[in-house]
């Protein structure tokens, strides 16, 4: 199975938004509402921000939010701060029974 | 509050099997979810190795399916990993964590990670 596209990284101003694109297929981002993203800072594991698309976990900062359109999948942070800034994957489940990750974006607050 | 804690060597020679254990606190396994293993070689992306369900049913990356093993022992708690045949490709930090099971999908929470280096 090929990890899901990411771009490798995006950045943005403090109160900015930014959208983080994750691109899979019909197999699995298009074809099932499960996906879901991480946030992960060094030397950290990875938190879950957005699961299933658009849910967000309690404890999580509505600034967060998630969506999708055919085959791609999206996380977009509003208001941006400092300590957005870390590593984004999404994951989604597959038509195989199987999960995939995508490759990661690094998000740098500028 | 649920947490894992992964466990096992931190050096394995190439060609050897990688054994790890992640114990479960604060929720039975046996009442239910998936509970993954999942990998980032230093410097790298994530990358899902496999699952297993309470009951013990098993889902594999396929590319790395020839070569692992994941179960569950429900009396203990925790799940176990093992890898076979590794080579320094295999040189990771690894990660357990707890999975939503039928009708969502998510991996939350996760244990701290172990790395494990693969050495010749």
């Amino acid at each position: 199975q090929s990890a899901l596209t990411q771009p490798a990284s995006v950045s943005g101003s403090p109160g900015q938004s930014i959208t983080i694109s994750c691109t899979g297929t019909s197999s699995d981002v298009g074809g099932y509402n499960y996906v879901s993203w991480y946030q992960q800072h060094p030397g950290k594991a990875p938190k879950l921000m957005i699961y299933d698309v658009t849910n967000r976990p309690s404890g999580v900062s509505n600034r967060f939010s998630g969506s999708k359109s055919g085959n791609t999948a999206s996380l977009t942070i509003s208001g941006l701060q400092a300590e957005d800034e870390a590593d984004y994957y999404c994951s989604s489940y597959t038509s195989s029974t199987t999960w995939v990750f995508g490759g990661g974006t690094k998000l740098t607050v500028l | 509050q649920v947490q894992l804690q992964e466990s096992g060597p931190g050096l394995v020679k190439s060609s050897e099997t990688l054994s790890l254990t992640c114990v479960v606190s604060g929720y039975s396994i046996s009442s239910g979810y998936y509970w993954g293993w999942i990998r980032q070689p230093p410097g790298k992306g994530l990358e899902w190795i496999g699952s297993v369900f309470h009951s013990g049913n098993t889902y594999y990356n396929p590319s790395l399916k020839s070569r692992v093993t994941i179960s569950v022992d429900t009396s203990r708690n925790q799940l176990s990993l093992k890898l076979s045949s590794v080579t320094a490709a295999d040189t990771a930090v690894y990660y357990c964590a707890r999975q939503g099971t039928t009708g969502t999908s998510w991996f939350d929470p996760w244990g701290q990670g172990t790395l494990v280096t693969v050495s010749s």
